[in-house]
């Protein structure tokens, strides 16, 4: 069965560095999400793709965070410089667009911690 | 802004006991989707619902999109140990590609 695709699963790093994360989705799907969620909470959105393009990004906090999707496809999340209210899990998502098939499906996502 | 309330905030039963929980909200939604997260895991789709009214069921789990569209819940019958995790409502105002909104989450915990 398809799945989406995360790594690193677990990134320890030190405030003020810099970190990334990627995501490969569902061959086939044009959207793809990165949603950021702090321990205790549901997963909130930071940015929207369709195809290449950013269609919201209207919660990433773009001081220190980047995202891109250059082909279309396999997505990179980055953050600069990381500070210690970053400390989560990053889960990327993916869903088709046709008919019902909006339904989005996620990966294992990325727990982040800043020391 | 919209408010989206999810409750129980945890539940702690026996196994074999069956599970109620429930999302509230002041605003309409055309989709509501409930998921499954399990620790260090990434959320599962478990039912999706479209239509005011309706009832759907995925094994022994069934959930309902309330009439007035501000609400849904979701059972589980007779629990077993891989229910335990945290369960999401996730309601959609439109049909399209849109980003999701998330409950506070149930923990569902199974007491040996």
């Amino acid at each position: 069965e398809a799945e989406v695709a995360q790594s690193p699963r677990y990134k320890i790093t030190e405030k003020s560095q810099a970190v990334a994360f990627w995501c490969d989705p569902i061959s086939g799907h044009a959207t793809l999400y990165w949603y950021r969620q702090i321990l205790g909470q549901g997963p909130e959105l930071l940015v929207q793709f369709q195809d290449e393009s950013v269609v919201d990004d209207s919660q990433l906090p773009k001081d220190r965070f980047s995202a891109e999707r250059l082909k279309g496809v396999d997505s990179t999340l980055k953050i600069q410089p990381a500070e210690l209210g970053d400390s989560a899990m990053y889960l990327c998502a993916s869903s088709f667009n046709r008919g019902k098939g909006y339904e989005q499906f996620f990966g294992p996502g990325t727990r982040l911690t800043v020391l | 802004g919209q408010q989206l309330n999810q409750s129980p905030q945890s539940m702690f039963i026996q196994e074999g006991e069956d599970v109620s929980m429930n999302c509230t909200s002041s605003s309409i939604f055309n989709t509501w989707l409930w998921y499954k997260q399990d620790p260090g895991e990434g959320p599962v789709l478990l039912i999706a619902l479209y239509k005011a009214g309706e009832l759907t069921s995925n094994g022994r789990l069934t959930a309902q999109f309330g009439i007035t569209r501000k609400d849904s819940f979701l059972n589980i019958s007779a629990s077993i140990p891989s229910d335990v995790g945290i369960y999401f409502c996730a309601p959609r105002a439109n049909f399209g590609n849109e980003k999701l909104t998330f409950g506070t989450g149930t923990r569902l915990t199974i007491i040996p």
